[in-house]
């Protein structure tokens, strides 16, 4: 069974401060993807990772993936309130038939003035 | 534009009741999924379609059921609410499995049980 961790659960920085969100998973596979979730909202895509190595930055947010560690990162370069909201990622079940995510718990970003 | 559209936003239901969500697509996906999110929690799949065949996910309760009657629609079944289903629920749809790149996720509906 694919457990995926997240790390922390909350997070609360104060603006322009850096920091990391960590994503770790149990079983060998090479998509993955964070999302955001703003309260009482649904799920926004952010990053889709296909490949051991991927970088991707979007604005303040940078996404990598090292499959061989099992581990991807989300980091936050000079936040600001309007990063505050849900994180979370999300990693595809390696099965040939499926393209079925298995969730992390999610990270609740609070980013203070 | 919108391009997973779930009907209604905000759903109340009586205890028992039948109750019935909807998800359309423009995407033309070949896959839809059926997601359940409890408050602070993380969304947790149910169910998906890819065309006609239904997956069923093995600890999904058999209270839930879906139907998809064609390529855009698909329809999430709550036979017995209860009240623990309360929850926000989510439609998402991805291209294909294999090829899957991302899924897009419509905005939601909310179900209170009463």
């Amino acid at each position: 069974e694919l457990k995926v961790e997240q790390n922390p659960l909350f997070l609360s920085m104060q603006e322009g401060k850096n920091y990391t969100i960590y994503c770790n998973y149990s079983t060998t596979s090479d998509r993955l993807y964070w999302y955001r979730q703003d309260p009482g909202k649904s799920l926004e895509s952010l990053f889709v990772l296909l490949s051991n190595g991927a970088v991707k930055q979007e604005g303040r947010l940078m996404a990598s993936l090292d499959t061989k560690a099992r581990l991807s990162t989300l980091h936050i370069t000079a936040a600001v309130h309007d990063l505050s909201a849900t994180y979370f990622c999300a990693v595809d079940i390696p099965d040939t038939n499926a393209g079925k995510s298995t969730f992390g718990d999610g990270t609740t970003l609070t980013v203070k003035p | 534009d919108a391009m997973v559209i779930q009907n209604p936003r905000y759903q109340v239901t009586q205890f028992g009741k039948p109750v019935t969500l909807s998800c359309s697509q423009t995407l033309n996906h070949n896959v839809m999924y059926w997601y359940q999110q409890k408050s602070s929690q993380a969304p947790k799949l149910l169910f998906h379609y890819y065309d006609k065949d239904f997956n069923n996910e093995a600890d999904t309760p058999d209270n839930f059921q879906s139907r998809r009657p064609n390529t855009s629609f698909c329809f999430l079944d709550i036979r017995s609410p209860g009240l623990g289903d309360a929850a926000m629920y989510l439609c998402a749809t991805s291209r294909d499995l294999l090829g899957k790149v991302e899924a897009f996720f419509g905005q939601g509906t909310r179900l209170t049980v009463v």
